[in-house]
């Protein structure tokens, strides 16, 4: 079974601080991860996925996430937040089948200027 | 860009009705999806659909649940009975289907917020 944990539900950060959200997944087949970002009222967005092409994955707005095996993580990183990144971020996993996807607890960012 | 969309985005509803929750998912797209999301707690899976048949279904999908492609371009779930606890923001989306099933992308709709009195 597959499984993601995202440690710590609200990360605050200054302004062109570096971001960091807390990935570990568990999966008894070679994981395919997915960042999702949510902002207030809206639906989910992918910031980017791993598929085991790279794992230093770039996804949008800036935003990259590194796989490690031996960790089993896949943290978010972004060097300097903006505002606009203000918002929930939700990792997740792919079953073993592909049908559906297991989502994390997912971490709200806020940006303090 | 194609986008998944999804009607009404908010359905107030007494306890016991009926309710209908419709999406339109990327139209190229073989597979379609709902999830929920109480508030406050993570995304759930509820059901896939392919082919005109459900693929998979979670323990939250019980005989209250169903889900149809009426049409080309639709994809409905229904709720029977509404019951309080299934006041939820619930997620429709689709994959291609086109780069493997595992790491296929989902994507999702803005939701509609589900409110049962």
């Amino acid at each position: 079974a597959q499984s993601v944990t995202q440690l710590g539900s609200h990360v605050s950060v200054s302004e062109g601080a570096l971001v960091l959200l807390r990935c570990n997944y568990s999966s008894s087949v070679p994981p395919y991860l997915f960042w999702y970002v949510q902002y207030p009222n809206q639906g989910l967005q992918l910031l980017l996925k791993y598929t085991s092409a790279a794992t230093l994955v770039k996804g949008i707005n800036g935003f990259e996430a590194e796989f490690k095996k031996s960790e089993t993580s896949f943290h978010l990183t972004k060097p300097s937040a903006h505002m606009s990144d203000a918002a929930e971020y939700f990792c997740a996993v792919s079953s073993n089948t592909g049908n559906q996807f297991y989502f994390g607890t997912g971490t709200s960012l806020t940006v303090i200027p | 860009e194609p986008e998944v969309t999804q009607t009404p985005s908010h359905q107030v509803t007494q306890m016991g009705q009926e309710v209908i929750l419709r999406c339109v998912p990327i139209s190229n797209h073989l597979y379609f999806y709902w999830y929920r999301q109480i508030l406050g707690q993570k995304v759930e899976f509820l059901v896939s659909f392919y082919n005109n048949e459900i693929s998979e279904k979670s323990e939250i999908f019980d005989d209250q649940f169903s889900v149809e492609r009426p049409d080309g371009s639709n994809f409905t779930l229904k709720i029977r009975s509404t019951k309080l606890e299934d006041s939820a923001m619930y997620f429709c989306a689709s994959s291609g289907g086109t780069s493997g099933r595992r790491s296929d992308t989902q994507y999702f709709g803005p939701g509609t917020r589900l409110t049962v009195l």
